[in-house]
């Protein structure tokens, strides 16, 4: 069945280094790969997407990666800041008019800033 | 929150009576999502919609039923409240074809007691 996981529940970072969060995803069928963040009290944001038939893409600060071999996305920020601290959840998207539209999400990871 | 309003923002009910919650977006997006969310959880897709009577199931749709008569409107119906239904559901909408990106209302807190 389709799945969406990520490899650790906490990550803490200093303040201006990079972060980098992973996620494993079963379901090689899915057309998109999304990078959400949702902060305290709050529905989730998206950050970022990556098509499937794309390795790399990069935002604002953030870069994704996709390593479709072994099933793997990341999410990398750039000189971490205070205000990333949140849950980050990868989800999987399969792109159609109907049934193949949901978004399945993982189960997220929370990213604490040490000043 | 992208033109999403969910309602009410806090419920609490008993066990045993029947719960609608309410979505209602001025986006004109085609699809809209039910999730909940729960301590130690991701979101877990409840139904979508991917258009006006047109939905289906998602990763844990049972004792739930949904309705969209209207583009606008997305409900989610409990039938027979129970305390594992005790959660914070969160609506979605996302314009769908071309993108992945959904946007998110602020969330229904539900107490079942």
């Amino acid at each position: 069945g389709e799945s969406v996981g990520l490899h650790l529940p906490t990550l803490s970072v200093q303040e201006g280094d990079n972060s980098i969060i992973n996620c494993a995803y079963s379901n090689s069928a899915s057309d998109y790969f999304i990078w959400y963040k949702q902060e305290s009290g709050k529905g989730p944001q998206f950050i970022i997407d990556i098509r499937s038939n794309m390795d790399k893409r990069q935002g604002q600060r953030v870069t994704v990666l996709l390593n479709k071999t072994v099933k793997h996305l990341s999410l990398q920020i750039a000189a971490t800041q205070p205000g990333d601290s949140a849950v980050y959840f990868c989800a999987e998207k399969a792109s159609g008019y109907s049934s193949a539209s949901k978004i399945i999400f993982g189960s997220g990871t929370r990213l604490s800033i040490r000043p | 929150d992208a033109g999403i309003t969910q309602s009410p923002r806090h419920k609490v009910t008993e066990t045993g009576t029947p719960v609608t919650l309410r979505c209602h977006q001025t986006e004109n997006h085609r699809y809209m999502y039910w999730y909940r969310q729960d301590p130690g959880h991701g979101l877990r897709l409840i139904h979508y919609s991917y258009g006006v009577k047109d939905t289906d199931k998602g990763e844990v749709s049972d004792g739930y039923s949904v309705s969209r008569s209207k583009t606008e409107d997305f409900l989610l119906t409990l039938e027979s409240a129970t305390s594992s239904q005790t959660s914070v559901y969160f609506c979605a909408i996302s314009f769908g074809q071309g993108g992945s990106e959904a946007f998110f209302g602020q969330g229904t807190r539900l107490t079942v007691v």
